[in-house]
C-alpha cells in the first residue's frame, strides 16, 4: 500500500530534551516536506527536500533541522524543543510528475513540549 | 500576515443540499490552488485543483472556482453527504505546482441528515 508514515504518531517531552519524528515513503517520490499545524493558523511549511542530500527553509524553520539522505526518509529533528513548537505536525511527499497535482500526508504526530 | 484566508470556520449544511465553502487570498503570485480535506486523526487528503489559467474545475461531486480578479475561490459539494463532514483547507501556489504551500486556517463542515 502507497503510504506515508511517521513515527512517532504522539509524543509528550520536557523542554531541551532532543528528539527527531520519522517520515517514511514508499512511493520512490523525490519531494518530500513537513508541516506543522496550529489552531487559526493552518499549516504552514517548516522544511522541505527536493531529492537526496537537497534541503531548503520553508516558512517556519527556526528550531527544526532535517536531513535527506536517502529518498525514502526525511527525519524531522528538534535538537532542544521549547514549549512553542507544541503542534500538530505533518509529513509529506510528491513525485516531481505529481507535484501540478498535489502532496501525500502523512497521518499525522501530536507533539507536546512541556 | 494571512495569504490565504478561510473566514468561515465553520459550516452547517443539510444532507443533499450545496455545501459551498470560500477562500480569499492576497498575493497576486499565486497561479495554482488546490483544496484538501481532513477528517479527525488524519492527515490531509487532496481534493481538487485549479490552475490560475482556468476558472472553474469539476470533479464528480466537487466543483472548484477561481474568480482572479477578485482573488477569490470556491468549492461547491453537490450534493452534500455526510461522509463529507471534515475540516477544508484551501492552499495556494506560486510556482505552479504544489512544493510551496500556503494553507488557509480552514473550514469545518457538518453535514447533517
Amino acid at each position: 500500500e502507497a503510504q506515508v508514515t511517521q513515527n512517532p504518531r504522539y509524543l509528550i517531552t520536557v523542554t531541551g530534551k532532543k528528539l527527531t519524528v520519522t517520515c517514511s515513503q514508499n512511493m520512490n517520490h523525490e519531494y518530500m516536506s513537513w508541516y506543522r499545524q496550529d489552531p487559526g493558523l493552518g499549516l504552514r511549511q517548516i522544511y522541505y527536500s527536493m531529492n537526496v542530500e537537497v534541503t531548503d527553509k520553508g516558512d517556519v524553520p527556526e528550531g527544526y533541522k532535517v536531513s535527506r539522505k536517502e529518498k525514502r526518509n526525511f527525519p524531522l529533528i528538534l535538537e532542544s524543543p521549547s514549549p512553542n513548537q507544541t503542534s500538530l505536525y505533518f509529513c509529506a511527499s510528491s513525485s516531481w510528475s505529481h507535484l501540478t497535482d498535489t502532496q501525500y500526508f502523512g497521518p499525522g504526530t501530536r507533539l507536546t513540549v512541556l | 500576515d494571512q495569504q490565504v484566508k478561510q473566514n468561515s470556520p465553520s459550516l452547517s449544511v443539510q444532507e443533499g443540499r450545496i455545501s459551498i465553502l470560500n477562500c480569499d487570498y492576497t498575493n497576486s503570485m499565486f497561479d495554482y490552488f488546490l483544496w484538501y480535506k481532513k477528517y479527525p486523526a488524519e492527515g490531509p487528503t487532496f481534493l481538487i485543483s485549479i490552475s490560475s489559467i482556468k476558472d472553474k474545475n469539476e470533479d464528480g461531486r466537487f466543483t472548484v472556482f477561481l474568480n482572479k480578479s477578485a482573488k477569490h475561490l470556491s468549492l461547491h459539494i453537490v450534493p452534500s453527504q455526510p461522509g463529507d463532514s471534515a475540516v477544508y483547507f484551501c492552499a495556494a501556489s506560486g510556482d505552479g505546482t504544489a512544493s510551496k504551500l500556503t494553507f488557509g486556517t480552514g473550514t469545518r463542515l457538518q453535514v447533517t441528515l
